[in-house]
Parts: structure tokens; C-alpha cells; sequence
């Protein structure tokens, strides 16, 4: 299996650029989220979903968008990249058993 | 809110050393407790858990128990390895299914041969 799949691994945006990190699960899990990890901040919770067409704010929600069409994928548009969202991302998901989240390897990301 | 505090370092670590990293939590009720274990360059794995209180978890010869009298969820481990060099996190997830992890703020862990 391969898990959780994010790319890209690195990016660098612009500042004001918009993408999407993307984000696919092969182990059938309904629940998906995403977080962002800072120095000294830990992992915070930017945007989850608990099954395909249901999503939900998490912590630091704003100035990022997701959808869930289809149980398998979950991405993450950046609207209009900023300097303060240079972070690295990670994609989560687990089965609704709360057997506990596989995380993907993350995705690098610098707005200059 | 639910919140988590744990020991934030960097620790360094002479090998075969005794490990503990303590770790605390805020939440109603019975939380599920994690440590995730982040490698250089690598997302989180799970390294153990425990659902109820006085469950303990284990791993890779690491143990925590979850203790609802002191609201803890310590890791130990009796000798460290230099392959144990990563952060080390602590995350609870609510009761009632709610699936939102929390994190304290990750500990790094250095262990020198």
C-alpha cells in the first residue's frame, strides 16, 4: 500500500500565487485532514473531513480552501499565498475506528 | 478547550541512556492519547496509544500509560538508541469521535553513541 501520498515535496509561490497541494489516501479511510507545522508551534489543524463531500474548519483555517469529492483525495488550495503560510504541510487520514492517523511525508512550502 | 503540554528540549542523550518525556493533557472526559514519532525529513508515525485510562502502550521498547488521575501520558524508554533521534509528539484525540488531533509542540531528541 502506498499510504498517504502528498506532492509536491517542495515548493516555492510568490507572494499573492495560488496552488493546490494535493493529497491521496489508498486505504479506504473516511476521515482526512490537514495541518501545518511551524518551529516551536507543534501541528495545528488547518482543514478536515470526515467522509467524501463533508468538510470542516480546524484551527488555522483561513486563506485555505479544501474539497472532498471522492474518499480517496483531499487537496489543499492556497488563495493567495502569503508569507506567513511558508510552513511545511501534512496530508492525514484515518479509519472512522480511531485506529490513529497515517501521515504523509509533507510538503515544503516557502511564499516569498 | 483541549490542549496538550509536554517537555519541549531539544534533549540530548548519551546512548543506552533512560528516556522520559512527560506529557500532560486538558480534555473532558476520556480522550485517546498518542506519541507520534517524527524522523528527519519524514512525516509523523505512530509509535503507540492507549484509549481508556490505565491502558498502557507500546512500541519499539517505548511505554506510556495513560494515567486520568494526573491527566499524563509519560514515554519511557529504558535504553535509548541513536536511531531514537527524532521529535517525539503527544496528541489526544477528544472523546465522541470527533477524529481532530491535538498536539503539544514536539520534543527533540538527540541521542549521541
Amino acid at each position: 500500500n502506498a499510504g498517504v501520498t502528498q506532492t509536491p515535496k517542495f515548493q516555492v509561490l510568490k507572494t499573492g500565487q495560488s496552488m493546490t497541494l494535493q493529497c491521496a489516501q489508498d486505504m479506504n479511510h473516511e476521515y482526512m485532514s490537514w495541518y501545518r507545522q511551524d518551529p516551536g508551534m507543534g501541528l495545528r489543524l488547518i482543514h478536515y473531513s470526515v467522509g467524501a463531500g463533508i468538510t470542516d474548519q480546524g484551527e488555522v483555517p483561513n486563506g485555505y480552501n479544501v474539497s472532498r469529492s471522492t474518499t480517496e483525495d483531499f487537496p489543499l488550495r492556497l488563495l493567495s499565498a502569503a508569507p506567513s503560510q511558508t510552513s511545511v504541510y501534512f496530508c492525514a487520514s484515518t479509519p472512522q475506528n480511531g485506529g490513529g492517523y497515517t501521515f504523509g511525508s509533507g510538503t515544503r512550502l516557502t511564499v516569498v | 478547550g483541549n490542549s496538550v503540554t509536554q517537555m519541549e528540549g531539544p534533549v540530548t542523550l548519551s546512548e543506552e541512556a533512560f528516556l522520559t518525556i512527560n506529557c500532560t493533557y486538558t480534555a473532558t472526559g476520556y480522550p485517546s492519547l498518542f506519541w507520534y514519532v517524527q524522523y528527519p525529513g519524514e512525516g509523523l508515525q505512530l509509535l503507540l496509544k492507549a484509549t481508556k485510562a490505565d491502558d498502557k502502550g507500546s512500541n519499539k521498547g517505548f511505554e506510556a500509560t495513560y494515567r486520568k488521575e494526573t491527566t499524563s501520558f509519560h514515554l519511557e524508554k529504558g535504553s535509548v538508541q541513536v536511531s531514537d533521534s527524532a521529535v517525539y509528539f503527544c496528541a489526544l484525540m477528544a472523546e465522541g469521535g470527533s477524529e481532530k488531533l491535538v498536539f503539544g509542540k514536539g520534543m527533540k531528541l538527540t541521542v549521541n553513541p
